[in-house]
C-alpha cells in the first residue's frame, strides 16, 4: 500500500525558516518524480514544486522561487521542502504527492504568524 | 501560465441526478488533465486521469470526457457519498495549475 506521511508543520514567525519532510513507502520512491502542493485555509489547491527522480531537476511556482527548496533522499525514501523567508501568505496545509499527483499524503499544517 | 477555468463553483444536486463539471484550459494541454474529489479535512483523491481514465476503485458512475479545450467530469446517478469539492489539474506544463473547485452538495 502506498503511503506518504508529511511532518514538520508548525507555527512560525514571518521571515523564519522551516523544513517539511515526507516519508514514502509502498512503492519504488526513486522511480517517481515527487511534488508538494499546498492549500490555504478554505482555499483551492496550489502546486508548489516538483523534483525529478534523481533530484537533478526542480521546478517551482514563481511565488516561492528563491525561498523554497525541494529535495529528496532516495536512500531514505524521503522528500523534503526547505522553506525560508516565510510569509503570512505561505500559511497552508502542505501535501506531499507523487509527481503524477496520483497518491497524496494527509498533509501538514504550516502557519506563518507573529 | 495555463489557466484552468472551472464551472460551476458550487451546485446542489438531488440523489440520483446526473451532473457535470467543466474545466476549460487556456492553452493546449492534450489529455494531461486529472480530476480530484476532496472531502472536508482530507487530502484530494484521484478520480480520473488523462482526461478519460477511471482510477482503480472509483465507481463507474464517474466518467471524464474532452471536447477541444473543455474537459468534463460527469457523475451519473449521484449518491450521498459523492458530496465534496472537485478540482481539475493540468500537468502538461509548469506551473501545474488547478481549477478553482466545484463544491457539490445535496439538495
Amino acid at each position: 500500500e502506498v503511503q506518504l506521511v508529511e511532518s514538520g508543520g508548525v507555527l512560525v514567525q514571518p521571515g523564519r525558516s522551516m523544513k517539511l519532510s515526507c516519508a514514502a513507502s509502498g512503492f519504488t520512491f526513486s522511480s517517481f518524480p515527487m511534488a508538494w502542493v499546498r492549500q490555504a485555509p478554505t482555499k483551492g489547491l496550489e502546486w508548489v514544486a516538483t523534483i525529478s527522480t534523481s533530484g537533478g531537476s526542480t521546478y517551482y511556482r514563481d511565488s516561492v522561487k528563491g525561498r523554497f527548496t525541494i529535495s529528496r533522499d532516495n536512500a531514505k525514501s524521503t522528500l523534503y521542502l526547505q522553506m525560508d523567508s516565510l510569509r503570512s501568505e505561505d500559511t497552508a496545509t502542505y501535501y506531499c504527492t507523487t509527481g503524477y499527483f496520483d497518491f497524496w499524503g494527509p498533509g501538514t499544517m504550516v502557519t506563518v504568524s507573529s | 501560465d495555463i489557466q484552468m477555468t472551472q464551472s460551476p463553483s458550487s451546485i446542489s444536486v438531488s440523489l440520483g441526478d446526473r451532473f457535470t463539471i467543466t474545466c476549460r484550459a487556456s492553452q493546449d494541454i492534450g489529455n494531461y488533465l486529472s480530476w480530484y474529489q476532496q472531502k472536508p479535512e482530507k487530502s484530494p483523491k484521484l478520480m480520473i486521469y488523462r482526461a478519460t481514465n477511471l482510477e482503480d476503485g472509483v465507481p463507474s458512475r464517474f466518467s471524464g470526457s474532452r471536447s477541444g479545450s473543455d474537459y468534463s467530469l460527469t457523475i451519473n446517478s449521484l449518491e450521498s457519498e459523492d458530496t465534496g469539492i472537485y478540482f481539475c489539474l493540468q500537468h502538461k506544463q509548469y506551473p501545474r495549475t488547478f481549477g478553482g473547485g466545484t463544491k457539490l452538495e445535496l439538495k
